[in-house]
């Protein structure tokens, strides 16, 4: 299996909302990343989690917060987002191995409009 | 400062030409990774090739392959015989040994490639 497995992969939602994007995965990778990729620009990091802990936040704003469950899922937490929040929000993971270079692995994405 | 540089913005080709898509990288670490994705407009990043900074021998991959000069910090890919399906954006990515964990990336601003038949 080697795949990573985003949900939902549309999603609408109100400046007021609260909602979770969500992403599994089942290789056995011990680090996990969430990006955002804009139209017709290419992805930027947000966060990284290494062994379920936060190891990277690339300065993101609060209204985005992540968290890690488990070694298998990764959440991003949405609140009081802005339309210009909208995007396609990757997911990604990668074997925590400095010594095996790999590949990181992307989900198909999440595209959210904030309405 | 770390950064990867994509020149090319867009690329039209027709069915059956070879198309080169151009990537040149700035890193301080000496030791690194480079990638190519392809993302399809279904949106995923699909994973194409990735090359080590202490390994130039450069290789063929199918109807990929790739042109690793560090003396250029260039990172170059080549589609032979391009098909419509390969039509997409292609990124170049950089990743760093320093990095905090795993492989964080780096992305150039993505090359469109569009092969028509």
């Amino acid at each position: 299996d080697t795949e990573v497995t985003q949900t939902p992969k549309h999603l609408v939602m109100g400046m007021t909302n609260k909602k979770s994007l969500k992403c599994e995965q089942h290789m056995g990778h011990r680090a996990m990343y969430w990006y955002k990729q804009k139209a017709k620009k290419p992805p930027e990091l947000m966060f990284v989690y290494s062994y379920e802990k936060l190891s990277i936040n690339e300065s993101v704003p609060s209204r985005f917060s992540p968290e890690c469950p488990n070694s298998s899922l990764l959440n991003l937490h949405l609140h009081a987002l802005q339309p210009e929040d909208s995007a396609l929000y990757l997911c990604a993971s990668s074997p925590h191995d400095r010594d095996r270079n790999t590949e990181a692995f992307f989900g198909q994405g999440t595209r959210l409009t904030v309405v | 400062a770390q950064k990867v540089t994509q020149a090319q913005t867009e690329i039209s080709v027709v069915e059956k030409e070879d198309v080169t898509l151009d990537c040149v990288y700035e890193t301080r670490d000496t030791t690194y990774y480079l990638f190519w994705y392809k993302q399809p407009p279904s949106g995923e990043l699909v994973f194409l090739i990735r090359r080590n900074s202490f390994d130039e021998q450069n290789e063929i991959s199918g109807r990929y392959s790739w042109n690793f000069q560090k003396s250029t910090s260039s990172f170059n890919f080549t589609i032979t015989a391009s098909q419509v399906v390969d039509s997409a954006v292609y990124f170049c990515a950089l990743s760093e040994w320093g990095n905090q964990a795993g492989t964080a990336l780096i992305f150039g601003k993505g090359t469109t490639l569009s092969v028509s038949s």
